[in-house]
């Protein structure tokens, strides 16, 4: 079962922040939190991955609480081309990946 | 191979037959995951390989689903006697040890008439 819960559906206007929020409540010590997304049709992609340390690549940034039981992905200027079901996951090595069912964002022009 | 590689990348099958999905992960990636996802659904786990052993097994959802891996590489998924609830995209991702992402195939569609 996937640890994680996220909101179905987002909205976000282009150019703006896209906040996509994630609950692991029951996140154990050495699970970190990953993020994927799916664009119709495609395999999902890696975007970013933390255990407690706000993290930050070229895609964009993530945000770990202290009690590292919720994260909150930040894509800084949304484009149309964001619009894909984002993923977030818990797992370690030689751990499954379980895939919840997403938060479905929606970039608007 | 520069990525992941699943084959076939579409396949059309009568119910009751039987098929095999084949991947093929970069190499040195130790872990190896499937998953199907259905129309408009997200990804269900299947099975995850750890070198050529299965230490989750739990997501199969029947006993017509097997998975086998060879050479801690190439996996192949295993649907017998497919059923029209089996038609979905099949996905496989690897990974390599140590904390790192996983890479995703482009999945097979399988599709059962």
């Amino acid at each position: 079962d996937a640890k994680t819960t996220q909101p179905p559906s987002m909205d976000c206007a282009e150019g703006r922040a896209a906040n996509l929020p994630c609950n692991h409540s029951t996140i154990s010590g050495n699970e970190y939190v990953y993020w994927y997304r799916q664009i119709h049709s495609q395999g999902p992609q890696y975007i970013i991955h933390g255990l407690k340390n706000n993290e930050t690549n070229e895609m964009a940034s993530l945000i770990i609480t202290e009690d590292r039981k919720s994260s909150t992905l930040i894509l800084p200027h949304a484009t149309l081309r964001d619009t894909a079901v984002y993923y977030c996951i818990v797992g370690n090595t030689g751990n499954q990946f379980y895939f919840g069912t997403g938060t479905s964002l929606t970039v608007i022009p | 191979g520069a990525g992941v590689s699943q084959s076939p990348s579409n396949k059309v099958t009568e119910k009751g037959k039987d098929v095999e999905l084949r991947c093929d992960p970069i190499s040195g990636h130790t872990a190896l995951y499937w998953y199907r996802q259905s129309l408009g659904q997200g990804l269900e786990f299947l099975i995850y390989f750890q070198g050529n052993s299965a230490p989750d097994k739990s997501g199969l959802p029947s006993d017509r689903f097997s998975a086998e891996r060879t050479g801690g590489s190439v996996s192949t998924l295993t649907i017998q006697r497919t059923q029209q609830e089996d038609s979905a995209v099949y996905l496989c991702a690897g990974r390599e040890a140590g904390n790192t992402e996983a890479f995703f195939g482009q999945g097979t569609r399988l599709t059962v008439v």
